[in-house]
């Protein structure tokens, strides 16, 4: 069964940071680009950023530039979102995502086909 | 990266068609075959409906197409049924090597 699991959620002062894990289980996790999303209270999806399979390239939107970092420990088929500099406005779940293989390619950008039940994250004092 | 102009809502009649457009620019839905659906019902996980534009994963049921014109793309549900209701999002590549979600668009089956 192809499975994500993210965890680490809680509730944080703003300006501290926080460390999301994802765990993959059921599939190859090195040959997959992953994905994390969020989406604030009452509010649509968000793309955070992205890792590409090899951790090569990462991406990450403006919102979240500079003070986010993803990675990947592939040996423990583990994707990570280090969270620094939390503000108010960070306040959501977040869900990690598999991205879509096309034709046997592990392109990041078609699309997310596997996702975790997410994790909420609160930046409150 | 301003996020792609959906419907707030659309609604129909079960059996009926309805069409959600998802409008973006020259620099992200015009220029890439790189557009895909997801279907949210409240509480739960998104679940990819459509990507590449018009490719379906395996067990979405045909009911579900989308298509690209210009700047536009569009998930259609053909048959609609009490199970279609939730929140649908497209979800596009960017010249700038990033992704964007369209703002959500409610689905409701009178």
């Amino acid at each position: 069964q192809v499975l994500l699991v993210e965890s680490g959620g809680g509730v944080v002062q703003p300006g501290r940071s926080l460390r999301l894990p994802c765990a993959a289980s059921g599939f190859t996790f090195s040959s997959y680009a992953m994905h994390w999303v969020r989406q604030a209270p009452g509010k649509g999806l968000e793309w955070v950023g992205l890792i590409s399979y090899d951790g090569s390239n990462k991406y990450y939107a403006n919102s979240v530039k500079g003070r986010f970092t993803i990675s990947r420990d592939d040996s423990k088929n583990t994707l990570y979102l280090q969270m620094n500099s939390l503000r108010a406005e960070d306040t959501a779940v977040y869900y990690c995502a598999r991205a879509v293989m096309v034709r046997g390619v592990p392109y990041y950008y078609f699309g997310l086909d596997v996702w975790g039940q997410g994790t909420t994250v609160t930046v409150s004092s | 990266q301003s996020a792609l102009t959906q419907p707030p809502s659309v609604s129909g009649s079960p059996g009926q068609s309805v069409t959600i457009s998802c409008t973006g620019t020259s620099s992200d839905v015009g220029s890439y075959n790189r557009v895909s659906w997801y279907q949210q019902p409240p509480g739960t996980a998104p679940k990819l409906m459509i990507f590449e534009v018009n490719s379906r994963p395996s067990g979405v049921p045909d009911r579900f197409s989308g298509s690209k014109s210009g700047n536009t793309a569009s998930l259609t549900i053909s048959g609609l049924q009490a199970e279609d209701e939730g929140d649908y999002y497209c979800y596009s590549y960017t010249s700038s090597s990033t992704l964007v979600f369209g703002g959500g668009t409610k689905v409701t089956v009178l």
